[in-house]
């Protein structure tokens, strides 16, 4: 049984596009997460929801938008996609905000 | 905000040798200290943590001291196999800040057999 399961575990576009990751863990945790990590593997974190609610939104462009359809689901939408979006983006949840963090598999994205 | 430094950025062991990764943080009121791997074409994954309540913690060959005078942490591995080979990343969270975790930049260790 995966945890913490991404979709697509690759995603390959053209500059311009719209796309999303979905991201769904059976732990039952109340946080969830999106994470990027770059070429350099610096892993920097994007998102954070608890129980549906956003909770921390760093200095990330509006082109990405979050949504959490439930507590066990957090997808990230990306408008008009550009060259420096590529990167692993990575999904990640929580028992709760001071815990231990479970990821997933990560989904490569790769803009042309 | 949090700045969590770390290094080195790459560590190149004999399998069996000890390897040693630092990590220091900046803001005094983290208070959560968790150590993930990451091996190729994974998520990080926790191989241990330590709570500011505690200076020291030990699970088989992995062990993380902490230092909150010094605001620094480390992760000894001994008896270092092969498969010890991936990133680690150190991180820092308080529970003030909705238990954001700051990560280290990464160390890429590699075990020569």
């Amino acid at each position: 049984d995966t945890a913490v399961s991404q979709t697509p575990k690759y995603l390959v576009t053209q500059m311009g596009n719209d796309k999303s990751i979905k991201c769904e863990q059976n732990l039952g945790h109340d946080t969830m997460y999106w994470y990027k990590q770059d070429s350099k593997k610096f892993l920097k974190i994007m998102f954070s929801y608890n129980n549906k609610e956003l909770i921390i939104n760093e200095t990330v462009p509006n082109r990405f938008s979050p949504k959490s359809p439930d507590k066990a689901h957090l997808n990230l939408h990306i408008n008009s996609l550009e060259l420096g979006d590529s990167a692993v983006y990575f999904c990640a949840s929580s028992q709760a905000q001071y815990n231990e963090q479970f990821f997933g598999p990560g989904t490569r994205l790769t803009v042309l | 905000g949090e700045n969590v430094e770390q290094h080195p950025s790459t560590l190149s062991v004999q399998e069996g040798d000890s390897a040693v990764i630092k990590c220091t943080y900046s803001d005094s009121a983290s208070n959560y200290f968790p150590w993930y791997k990451q091996e190729l074409g994974k998520g990080p994954q926790l191989i241990i943590d330590i709570r500011s309540n505690v200076g020291e913690k030990k699970d088989q060959r992995i062990a993380v001291t902490l230092n909150k005078t010094a605001k620094h942490f480390s992760l000894h591995i001994t008896e270092t196999q092969p498969e010890d080979s991936a990133v680690y990343f150190c991180a820092a969270s308080m529970r003030a800040n909705a238990g954001k975790s700051t990560f280290g930049d990464g160390t890429t260790l590699t075990v020569k057999p």
